[in-house]
């Protein structure tokens, strides 16, 4: 069985970096073709993909906000790390991470649970 | 403003077949898969249709999915009132490096 679950800090303030861990079981991210990404959910709208990372530890992510992740693994631990510098109210959202795979990687099953992030002073 | 475009909100009776559709580009839909997930309340979304037509186990066959060129459709056959939720659809989109992107979502409400 297949699971992902989110953690982190559920209240960041302004300016300050973010950092969230999937933690997942089931299968390996050393194994050809697998991945895992990370989606959020601002309350009331719609998903949005932040970044993936794959077994041969290459990296994509999200345009308009790459500037601001860096996602990296530690397959030892079944782990992925995304983190998000400069926080603002704007990225209040539920985060999700998922098992994705390179031969389509908009492919997401399952997801975890999800973890809502507040940014407020 | 998301990159695959959706209805806002869809509605059907019981019983009744709702599509769902999805909008793209030559460099999302037009050249790679199309997958929709369902989103009920309150929960995390669920991988509904992957490879633009196909179910995961479990998924009733009530569900189908197609795509023609750069577009994209769900299909809901016999309405059920556990259907309503939010429907999602998304793919890879090849400019820029590579991306995932996803359409804003299209509320389904059963009346």
């Amino acid at each position: 069985q297949v699971t992902l679950r989110e953690s982190g800090p559920a209240l960041v303030k302004p300016t300050q970096t973010l950092t969230l861990t999937c933690t997942f079981s089931g299968f390996s991210l050393s194994t050809s073709g697998m991945c895992v990404s990370w989606i959020r959910q601002p309350p009331g709208k719609a998903l949005e993909w932040l970044a993936l990372i794959d077994w041969d530890d290459d990296k994509y992510y999200s345009t308009s906000l790459k500037t601001r992740l860096t996602i990296s693994k530690d397959t030892s631990k079944n782990q992925v790390v995304l983190t998000m510098t400069n926080m603002d109210p704007v990225d209040t959202a539920t985060y999700y991470c998922a098992r994705s795979h390179r031969a389509d990687v908009g492919w997401f099953d399952p997801w975890g649970q999800g973890t809502l992030v507040t940014v407020s002073s | 403003q998301s990159v695959l475009t959706q209805p806002p909100s869809a509605s059907g009776t019981p019983g009744q077949r709702v599509t769902i559709s999805c909008s793209g580009s030559s460099s999302n839909i037009g050249s790679n898969t199309v997958n929709w997930y369902q989103q009920l309340p309150g929960t995390a979304p669920k991988l509904l249709i992957y490879s633009n037509n196909q179910r995961p186990s479990g998924v009733p066959d009530r569900f189908s999915g197609s795509k023609s060129g750069t577009s994209a459709s769900l299909a809901i056959s016999g309405l059920q009132s556990e259907d309503e939720a939010d429907y999602y659809c998304a793919a890879w989109d090849d400019s820029l490096n590579g991306q995932v992107v996803f359409g804003g979502g299209t509320k389904l409400t059963v009346l």
